[in-house]
């Protein structure tokens, strides 16, 4: 079955950017039919969504993260990734990927997240 | 502050009946389907109800799913100790332009 998951750095430094992958497993990422997101969950509180990439390449954004996001896709490598700049401590979460269905948005499945600490 | 808006918290005794709700506004709720994920500690969240009212596979038949205007609710029948955990709903908000999530209801089997 299709299976998601998150690598990159756990640790980042103020000021910095934080870059995950998300690789897909079990599935094709090129697919009309669904899109692929980041959500994440600062310790101890609730889900926030980050943004979603279609395989073409189109994305959306979070508007509070707008500016310093970058959401793209590697359909050779069946993976996408997120770029996250200028990050602060608030930024310190577990991220995770997941597949979302295109016009009704649900999420199934989801990776197991990773944390990452925003830190010098 | 969330776009939806949970109760932080319910509880009820095993073997009864709780529901959480979700509210909203016709730029989310009003206009676009509901999801609700369920959440363990240290796990990912799982998908437990999708298009306001459908179970995926090997979703128990105690978990529903409904929508009544801006609002949306999640029940649970039949309560077990195994079901304490945090739920969440979601939306596409369509001012936005993004997908809105709910604060989270952390469920307390009694």
């Amino acid at each position: 079955q299709l299976q998601l998951q998150e690598s990159g750095p756990g640790l980042v430094k103020p000021s910095e950017t934080l870059s995950l992958t998300c690789t897909v497993s079990g599935g094709s990422i090129s697919s009309s039919t669904y899109y692929w997101g980041w959500i994440r969950q600062p310790p101890g509180k609730g889900l926030e969504w980050i943004g979603i990439i279609f395989y073409s390449g189109s994305t959306y954004y979070n508007p509070s993260l707008k500016s310093r996001l970058t959401i793209s896709v590697d359909t050779s490598k069946n993976q996408f990734s997120l770029k996250l700049s200028s990050v602060i401590a608030a930024d310190t979460a577990v991220y995770y990927c997941a597949r979302g269905l295109k016009t009704v948005n649900w999420f199934d499945p989801w990776g197991q997240g990773t944390l990452v600490t925003v830190s010098s | 502050q969330s776009v939806l808006t949970q109760p932080p918290s319910v509880s009820a005794a095993p073997g009864q009946k709780v529901t959480i709700s979700c509210s909203g506004s016709s730029s989310n709720i009003g206009n676009n389907y509901v999801s609700w994920y369920q959440q363990f500690p240290g796990t990912a969240p799982k998908l437990l109800i999708y298009e306001n009212d459908k179970r995926p596979s090997g979703i128990p038949d105690r978990f529903s799913g409904s929508k009544s205007g801006t609002s949306a609710t999640l029940g649970i029948t039949g309560l077990q100790t195994g079901d304490e955990a945090d739920y969440y709903c979601g939306t596409w908000d369509s001012s936005l332009s993004a997908v809105v999530f709910g604060g989270g209801t952390k469920l307390t089997v009694l």
